[in-house]
């Protein structure tokens, strides 16, 4: 089945823990991108990916790092987390070509206490 | 550069009634755009997309859009609104000049009353 995955669900954790939220898909997609959904402000783009080395910043990337080292996984990194972060994350990927729809993962709700 | 703007952050509608989401779009190419919808504790999923074919759309669940090309615009509709069609909706746009970039929309809360 055609999905894309993510890990955890739900996490909590505390002020300057590190932290990864993994992301994999199985499509072979080479666009992948992460967003942020808070309340009243929709879905922002946090980082995106064309290809494999290369990853490039969406509209809110600070205090977030991410890595593409294989075309499936493409995990996102927070070294210090902060309250301000606490939010519903979503992963998605799709084959490049604007026409393309996004295939999206169920989300990781994370709060930083 | 690309743009999508929903008017109205929460629609409410009684079961059966049209249910009508706004979306209005800017580009400098010719657009593809796209309704997402989110239902609760769900990632997004397609409702439907225009890619230059023909201007009425159709997706699943009922719903269809149309893309109005001289009013930039791309809403949403569905004739008889069901108690299921409670969700969060996204539009997006993305354009055919070759930089793939969707941009999203803040989303509109479909809230449907029995």
């Amino acid at each position: 089945e055609a999905q894309v995955t993510q890990n955890p669900r739900y996490l909590i954790t505390v002020t300057g823990k590190k932290l990864t939220v993994t992301c994999s898909q199985n499509m072979n997609h080479e666009y992948m991108s992460w967003y942020r959904q808070d309340p009243g402000l929709g879905l922002r783009q946090i980082y995106y990916s064309m290809n494999v080395e290369v990853t490039d910043k969406g509209d809110v990337p600070e205090g977030y790092k991410v890595s593409r080292k294989e075309k499936r996984n493409f995990p996102l990194i927070l070294e210090s987390p902060s309250p301000n972060q606490t939010s519903l994350y979503f992963c998605a990927s799709s084959f490049l070509s604007g026409n393309e729809k996004l295939f999206f993962g169920s989300g990781t709700q994370l709060s930083v206490l | 550069a690309q743009s999508v703007t929903q008017l109205g952050s929460h629609v409410s509608v009684s079961e059966g009634a049209l249910v009508l989401l706004r979306c209005n779009y800017s580009s400098s190419v010719p657009p593809y755009l796209f309704w997402y919808v989110q239902y609760p504790n769900q990632g997004l999923q397609l409702l439907l997309k225009y890619t230059s074919a023909a201007t009425l759309v159709k997706g699943i669940n009922g719903f269809e859009a149309e893309f109005k090309k001289s009013e930039t615009s791309f809403h949403l509709t569905k004739p008889s609104a069901h108690m299921s069609d409670a969700a969060e909706y996204f539009c997006a746009v993305s354009d055919s000049g070759g930089s793939y970039i969707p941009t999203f929309g803040r989303g509109t809360s479909l809230i449907v009353h029995p």
